[in-house]
């Protein structure tokens, strides 16, 4: 049972590009979390996904950040003209489709953003 | 404002021996704490969790304990192993949300 991926695992974007990482929860989840890490810190909630639907974005930027889980693919996270900070290490989650805070939300690779 | 908070930053101890790492957090509302396990240019593992209606919860080598009035927890690993030399997290959830808050980290080292 594959855990959940996460690609590109690295991405380079020069300040003013788009960059578009993507998530494909655990087989059988169907809820997508979405976190950041900036260096030697923990990590931050962004955005909380089911199947097209956003049920929470409380932790998301309010510009230049977006985020989708469509009905068929992965889940998308877009950051629209980067800037230098916004290189982190940005990880999903996914959990079971039970809707109980006490699943556990397990975690992919994460993609590691360096804005030049 | 941070919510989830661990203290200490890293902590070494000896192969064999017990490793203590401890977790306070602020909102009385958090019903459901997990430990997550890092390695570097890796996502956290899930280690253990433990909801409000527990003080202790046990797996193997690993011991969450949790105390509500003191709005603490902390992790026990027993014996400590080098393969468990790591960055620590905490993280608690709110019941309604399904959003982890997570504390910045305790970085474990175990010496051969």
């Amino acid at each position: 049972n594959a855990g959940v991926m996460q690609n590109p695992r690295h991405l380079v974007r020069r300040r003013g590009q788009e960059a578009r990482l993507r998530c494909s929860p655990m087989k059988g989840h169907s809820h997508v979390y979405w976190y950041r890490q900036l260096p030697e810190e923990g990590l931050k909630f962004m955005v909380y996904l089911q199947k097209e639907n956003i049920i929470d974005e409380s932790g998301m930027p309010k510009e230049r950040f977006s985020a989708e889980f469509p009905k068929e693919g992965p889940s998308i996270l877009r950051i629209q003209q980067v800037v230098r900070g916004d290189s982190a290490a940005y990880f999903c989650a996914s959990s079971p489709p039970d809707r109980v805070n006490t699943d556990t939300q397990y975690f992919g690779p994460g993609t590691r953003l360096t804005v030049l | 404002d941070q919510q989830v908070k661990q203290n200490s930053p890293s902590l070494s101890v000896q192969e064999g021996r017990i490793s203590i790492l401890n977790c306070d957090y602020t909102n009385s509302m958090f019903d459901y704490f997990l430990w997550y396990k890092k390695y570097p240019a890796e996502g956290p593992t899930f280690l253990i969790s433990i909801s409000s209606i527990k003080d202790k919860n046990e797996d193997g080598r690993f011991t969450v304990f949790l105390n509500k009035s003191a709005k603490h927890l902390s992790l026990h690993i027993v014996p400590s192993q080098p393969g468990d030399s790591a960055v620590y997290f905490c993280a608690a959830s709110a019941a309604g949300t399904y959003k982890y808050i997570f504390g910045t980290g305790t970085r474990l080292k175990v010496l051969a």
